[in-house]
């Protein structure tokens, strides 16, 4: 099983409010990711959890605060966001292991910020 | 740091037909090259990946070739049908554990029947 889910599918926001987006995997990995997808365009890297620590965080805004719980959970909390961060945000999982590269991705949360 | 380069970024092709997706890299420690599939509405879907390695790999209907030398990796998709449409990304990283990819910008292949 290799499958990565994502909560809610679909998300509305005001600039003015909080929220949360959602991400599980069950498949053991220890290196868990958030990407943002704008439309026609590939995944961009927003940050990186290993053993639960973030690893990397690339130069993304204060707006998004990242939180990995426990080795299975990765949560992305929003707030004040502006209509530019409209997007696809997409969770990945892998295995961390230099044999095991294989990077499995969920099925996204598409936001919209009014 | 890594740069992806994807050609070509639209590709038609009649049912029955082969494609071929090509992606070339820059930076030679990359050593994992995955390929993704994200139909409308989805996230991307791991179809096939290769190792530096070794220089070919095949599952069924799809297959990847690699060439260290000269930094390109090509995705190959012979008998196509109409559900092989979709965005298909190329991708590299150095696997130093978790791996970082670096993804070209994506062919949008149609399948016509």
């Amino acid at each position: 099983d290799t499958e990565v889910t994502q909560t809610p599918k679909h998300l509305v926001m005001g600039m003015t409010n909080k929220k949360s987006l959602k991400c599980e995997q069950h498949m053991g990995h220890r290196a868990m990711y958030w990407y943002k997808q704008k439309a026609k365009k590939p995944p961009e890297l927003m940050f990186v959890y290993s053993y639960e620590k973030l690893s990397i965080n690339e130069s993304v805004p204060s707006r998004f605060s990242p939180e990995c719980p426990n080795s299975s959970l990765l949560n992305l909390h929003l707030h004040a966001l502006q209509p530019e961060d409209s997007a696809l945000y997409l969770c990945a999982s892998s295995p961390l292991d230099r044999g095991i590269p294989e990077q499995y991705f969920g099925p996204g949360t598409r936001l919209t910020v009014t | 740091g890594e740069n992806v380069e994807q050609h070509p970024s639209t590709l038609s092709v009649q049912e029955g037909d082969s494609a071929v997706i090509k992606c070339t890299y820059s930076d030679s420690a990359s050593n994992y090259f995955p390929w993704y599939k994200q139909e409308l509405g989805k996230g991307p879907q791991l179809i096939i990946d290769i190792r530096s390695n070794v220089g070919e790999k095949k599952d069924q209907r799809i297959a990847v070739t690699l060439n260290k030398t000269a930094k390109h990796f090509s995705l190959h998709i012979t008998e196509t049908q109409p559900e092989d449409s979709a965005v298909y990304f190329c991708a590299a990283s150095f696997n130093s554990g978790y791996s970082t990819l670096t993804f070209g910008k994506g062919t949008m292949l149609l399948v016509s029947p």
